[in-house]
């Protein structure tokens, strides 16, 4: 099984500064990494897959980047509505599909 | 625009077999393009992937609860389900049903999520 490690746990950010997170896999997905958002007793959405891909109507400030097993999220400008948990989930060898334990971005 | 939403018991005891059933509206179940996934979350915690089903029954288990969990399909009614047997206070989650991407398998849409809680 592969694990998904992030990090970090939480990371507080101002209003319209720059978030980065991380995820690191226990051995190389190629670019089979996808990203979700999760707000408080919501579902998980789909914000990235294939590590850089944008899902449909995911605002252009989410980036992906990252290949192997280190893969980045950055928000470039966070919003009110950007203030949630972030997940990795790696799909390059399944099953099962596996998640990292999240990050948590709050409010400086 | 697909939809999922999950239904079943909100409260299973001990011991007990929870059963969940996932709706899918808005597209086919029978899309040759897709697996139908089951994904819980306990109270406070992460995401774990417990399975997921092709059109054809064909199914995909996490080995951690393979020897409890069952995932069927029906595609008469566009929708899947979820049993897991001999089920403890750990199983205690909510539960999401999600569209897993056939030769990609990310999820995407997921339902609303669905809490189920053992206790006696």
């Amino acid at each position: 099984e592969i694990v998904m490690t992030q990090s970090p746990a939480t990371l507080s950010v101002s209003p319209g500064e720059r978030a980065t997170l991380s995820c690191r896999a226990s051995q190389s997905l190629n670019s089979n990494l996808a990203w979700y958002q999760q707000k408080p007793g919501q579902a998980p959405r789909l914000l990235i897959y294939g590590a850089s891909t944008r899902a449909t109507g995911i605002p252009a400030r989410f980036s992906g980047s990252g290949s192997g097993t280190d893969f980045t999220l950055t928000i470039s400008s966070l919003q009110s509505e950007d203030f949630a948990v972030y997940y990795c989930q790696q799909y390059n060898n399944w099953p099962p599909l596996t998640f990292g334990g999240g990050t948590k971005v709050e409010i400086k | 625009q697909l939809q999922l939403q999950e239904s079943g018991p909100g409260l299973v005891k001990p011991s007990e077999t929870l059963s969940l059933t996932c709706t899918v509206s808005g597209g086919s179940i029978s899309s040759s393009s897709y697996y139908w996934g089951w994904i819980r979350q306990p109270p406070g915690k992460g995401l774990e992937w417990i399975g997921s089903i092709y059109y054809s029954g064909r199914t995909n288990y996490n080995p951690s609860l393979k020897s409890r969990v069952t995932i069927s399909v029906d595609t008469s009614k566009n929708q899947f389900s979820l049993k897991l047997s001999s089920v403890t206070a750990a199983d205690t989650a909510v539960y999401y049903c999600a569209r897993q991407v056939l030769g990609s398998n990310w999820l995407d849409p997921w339902g609303q999520g669905t809490l189920v809680t053992v206790s006696s």
